[in-house]
């Protein structure tokens, strides 16, 4: 079992660009979560998925967009990166019961 | 809304010194109660949880007790090692939440 896995581990994009974190995981988990962490925040949800096929906005959605086509994956996408997206961003995943999360190692994201 | 409110930090100790770190939260429900670790470089883990009134979580001789008179969930050990040196989570969530509710996090430092 990999568990969650985050796919890539570090990236550096320039304002207006765009790009998407993949997150994986194979523990036939139904609920899905993307986070953001900043000095100082804590961990701010941007968007969760309850099911295949289903999102939801989280805390802080603006300027992300995201797709759960496939059970196991959850796609985070940034369509015009912003300098105040540079953060560190964790991917979740979790049955119905327990509901405890299971957290990836996470993607460093700098937007200059 | 759900809420929690974490000490803040940071938390600096010499090692075998008894560690205490507050949590307090409000929520309208029922909810379960957790206490997350986060290593430096490193996603989330689960440390401990409680699902209900009462009930201790416990684990690596961390402890926990759900205390719903006191809406608390302090997070306790006896003799902190230097590899205890981390950022600390309380969460609440549980059964009938899509989400966990997190605090900002403590930060705890142990020095030989």
């Amino acid at each position: 079992n990999a568990g969650v896995t985050q796919t890539p581990k570090f990236r550096v994009l320039k304002t207006g660009q765009s790009m998407t974190l993949l997150c994986a995981q194979d523990m036939n988990h139904e609920y899905m979560y993307w986070y953001r962490q900043d000095p100082g925040m804590g961990l701010r949800l941007i968007h969760y998925s309850v099911g295949e096929g289903t999102t939801a906005k989280g805390e802080v959605p603006d300027g992300y967009n995201v797709s759960r086509l496939k059970k196991q994956n959850f796609l985070l996408g940034l369509e015009s990166a912003a300098p105040s997206q540079t953060s560190v961003y964790f991917c979740a995943s979790r049955l119905d019961r327990p509901n405890e999360q299971f957290f990836g190692p996470g993607t460093r994201l700098t937007v200059l | 809304g759900d809420s929690v409110t974490q000490m803040e930090g940071p938390v600096t100790l010499s090692e075998e010194a008894c560690l205490t770190i507050n949590c307090t939260y409000t929520a309208t429900g029922y909810p379960s109660l957790f206490w997350y670790v986060q290593y430096p470089g490193e996603g989330l883990q689960l440390l401990l949880k409680a699902t209900k009134a009462d009930d201790k979580g416990s684990n690596k001789g961390f402890e926990a007790t759900y205390r719903k008179e006191t809406t608390s969930f302090h997070l306790e050990k006896g003799s902190v090692q230097v590899s205890d040196s981390a950022v600390y989570f309380c969460a609440l969530g549980g059964a009938g939440y899509s989400t966990l509710t997190f605090g900002k996090g403590t930060m705890l430092l142990v020095s030989p």
